[in-house]
């Protein structure tokens, strides 16, 4: 059974760094073609995808936020790190962790329940 | 890169069919597989069509998946609609560098 789940704070100030952890079970990271994404939804609006890293450490990051992202992993604690800096109110929105092809499936077959990040100051 | 456009929402009645469509801006929609993702209220999304109409296991057989070449388009099609299928539907595809969201579609049951 897949299962994931994102932690970290749910109000941070303007211009902070924000960091998730995503904590996963039910499949490894080590494993040829699979990744944990990071797609995160402001409310009221659609999914926009973030960042997703690959077992092999390669790292995509979407165009529009690539220069604020770091996305790392652990492997043997199962658990994936996103970093963001330089938060912006714009930023509010809730944030989920997903696995790709974990199943061998080339989408984001499971979810985690999301976090909510508010950037307020 | 390529947008994907969805109309904003659908409403039918118990027992009938809705089909929701999903247009590519640019590119071909059979370059890149589509999925479809449901997300009922306060929940996480979960996948229901991957690879354009494949189901994942779970997934009734009233939830079908296609493209359409001629209108550049995917749809999500679901029959028999149940209350349950009351939700926001998401197409989405990779085109090799990004992984593209539609704006959602709210299906009202």
């Amino acid at each position: 059974q897949i299962t994931l789940k994102e932690s970290g704070p749910t109000l941070v100030k303007p211009a902070q760094t924000l960091t998730l952890t995503c904590t996963f079970s039910g499949f490894s990271l080590s494993t040829s073609g699979v990744g944990v994404g990071w797609i995160r939804q402001p409310p009221g609006k659609t999914l926009e995808w973030v960042a997703l890293i690959y077992w092999d450490d390669d790292v995509r990051y979407s165009p529009s936020l690539k220069n604020r992202l770091t996305v790392t992993k652990d492997t043997s604690k199962n658990r994936v790190v996103l970093t963001m800096t330089n938060m912006d109110p714009e930023d509010t929105a809730t944030y989920y962790c997903a696995d790709y092809y974990a199943s061998g499936v080339d989408a984001f077959d499971f979810w985690g329940p999301g976090t909510m990040v508010t950037v307020s100051s | 890169n390529f947008m994907l456009t969805q109309p904003h929402s659908v409403s039918e009645s118990p027992g009938k069919t809705v089909t929701i469509s999903c247009t590519r801006s640019s590119g071909s929609i059979a370059s890149n597989f589509v999925q479809w993702y449901q997300q009922r209220p306060g929940s996480s999304p979960t996948l229901v069509i991957y690879e354009d109409d494949q189901r994942p296991s779970g997934v009734p057989g009233r939830f079908y998946g296609s493209i359409d070449r001629s209108s550049n388009s995917a749809s999500l099609t679901i029959s028999g609609l149940r209350p349950e299928d009351e939700a926001v539907y998401y197409c989405q595809a990779y085109d090799g560098t990004i992984w593209v969201f539609g704006g959602g579609t709210e299906v009202t049951v």
